[in-house]
């Protein structure tokens, strides 16, 4: 079945500091991908919708030179979290739809663990 | 506005059978989709109903009502693996998921 890799499973970095999280589609091409921010005992959070090749689309609320997106290729969306400070500690997931559908499930990465010190 | 209900938490016993109710307000439907979630873990899909009736697989069923607005994930044989929260999203007419907060499921023995 289709497979999404991301990387990495959880991360502890300094307040200030960025951090850099791939999502990879093993086995098919994604051109969209999603990103969800999830926060303990609450459900996802749309952050934003990276396209390949364009620019992502940010939810309401969510800062874009804060959460950089890059979608570079079918099989690479990365998600920088810059000068990250304690409140961005969270569960970010990746996902993505590998049908040919838009009722296709979304397929999700196994999600990073963010903490920020 | 647009807006997924499910009940917090729930409480079934191993063996048992649990049934776990969504109601949706959406800007159009394209389909309803059920997670099930682990502690500290990805979702995992579980269902999709697009169309009216009820959808088995295996121990998990699910029910869609696009009059009522709602669906319902029935759990049979209950197992202690079960424990989890699942999800309820609704596609809207942009084929955006509108997510619930999720129903924490317990299984006691």
């Amino acid at each position: 079945g289709a497979v999404v890799s991301q990387h990495p499973s959880w991360v502890i970095c300094k307040s200030g500091t960025s951090v850099k999280i791939e999502c990879r589609s093993l086995d098919f091409q994604a051109t969209t991908m999603f990103w969800y921010r999830q926060f303990p005992k609450q459900s996802l959070m749309l952050m934003a919708t990276s396209n390949e090749g364009s620019k992502a689309t940010y939810e309401q609320g969510v800062e874009k030179d804060k959460f950089l997106i890059n979608h570079a290729s079918l099989t690479l969306s990365t998600l920088t979290v810059t000068s990250a400070h304690p409140e961005d500690s969270s569960f970010y997931i990746c996902s993505a739809p590998p049908g040919t559908t838009e009722a296709s499930p979304l397929h999700f990465g196994n999600g990073t663990r963010l903490t920020v010190t | 506005g647009q807006n997924i209900d499910q009940p917090t938490e729930m409480t079934a016993t191993e063996g048992a059978i649990v049934q776990i109710n969504c109601t949706y307000q959406t800007s159009g439907f394209n389909g309803l989709f059920w997670y099930q979630q682990h502690a500290g873990e990805a979702p995992t899909f579980l269902s999709y109903n697009v169309l009216d009736g009820l959808e088995e697989k295996g121990r998990f069923s699910s029910f869609l009502s696009r009059s009522k607005g709602y669906s319902y994930l029935l759990l049979k044989e209950l197992q202690m693996k079960d424990s989890a929260s699942y999800l309820c999203a609704a596609s809207d007419s942009n084929y955006q998921l509108i997510w619930g907060a999720g129903t924490k499921l317990i299984i006691k023995p």
